[in-house]
């Protein structure tokens, strides 16, 4: 089966801490795509990355870090240094090819995470 | 600025009514999926499209319909059939193959 396991629920952090939100897949598909999300409380999801299973290579964007490793089938998402404004809901998504050619995503349970000042 | 508009962003129905919930696309995706959201349920997919006049059943289809008559639009009917209907409803497009979704800022369904 395609599925998403973010086994936290919710995180409370203090501004400035690091924190890593897990995430664990499942696939049968050799080709896939892994994304992350993030809601604010305006309820829209944003875009952080997209990673395709052939490239394992870790990535940094500013203050956020993904560590992809395909042999335990995990991508942890790493925030340096948090701030308030990253308090959102946190969704890891797997791509499911269809048959017509396009995708679907598969999301995780997503978790919250707060950041206080 | 191209994006997804749903609409309205709050919508209150009565026990068997009928609502359709509005999704509008101008980023030229093929693709367009809608979604259900619960507290502590994640995202489960309704239907998606890929194509005009082609749409397929997604997780939790049942008391819903949608329909594709243009690639830019694709609206989604919460019946009566559907039992248990408040939730967070978001819209998303794609291009396609495995690129990742556009969404919109979704629609907050209540039963009343």
């Amino acid at each position: 089966a395609q599925k998403v396991t973010q086994a936290q629920t919710e995180i409370s952090v203090v501004e400035k801490e690091d924190v890593t939100l897990d995430c664990v897949y499942e696939t049968r598909d050799t080709t896939y795509y892994l994304f992350w999300y993030k809601q604010p409380p305006s309820g829209e999801l944003v875009f952080l990355i997209r990673r395709n299973s052939f490239d394992e290579q870790n990535e940094i964007s500013g203050r956020y870090s993904w560590n992809f490793q395909k042999s335990t089938s995990s991508f942890n998402f790493t925030i340096t240094a948090s701030q308030v404004v990253d308090s959102a809901v946190y969704f890891c998504a797997l791509s499911v090819a269809t048959q017509g050619g396009s995708e679907k995503l598969v999301f995780g349970k997503g978790m919250k995470l707060t950041v206080n000042p | 600025d191209g994006g997804i508009t749903q609409s309205p962003k709050y919508l209150f129905r009565k026990e068997g009514q009928n609502v359709t919930l509005s999704c509008e696309q101008n980023l030229n995706h093929d693709a367009m999926y809608w979604y259900r959201q619960d507290p502590g349920q994640g995202l489960r997919l309704i239907y998606y499209s890929q194509i005009v006049n082609d749409f397929q059943k997604g997780d939790i289809a049942e008391g819903y319909s949608v329909s594709r008559e243009k690639k830019e639009s694709f609206p989604l009917t919460v019946t009566s059939a559907q039992k248990n209907p408040t939730a967070f409803y978001l819209c998303a497009s794609s291009m396609v193959y495995l690129y990742g979704y556009t969404f919109g800022s979704g629609t907050r369904l209540t039963v009343v």
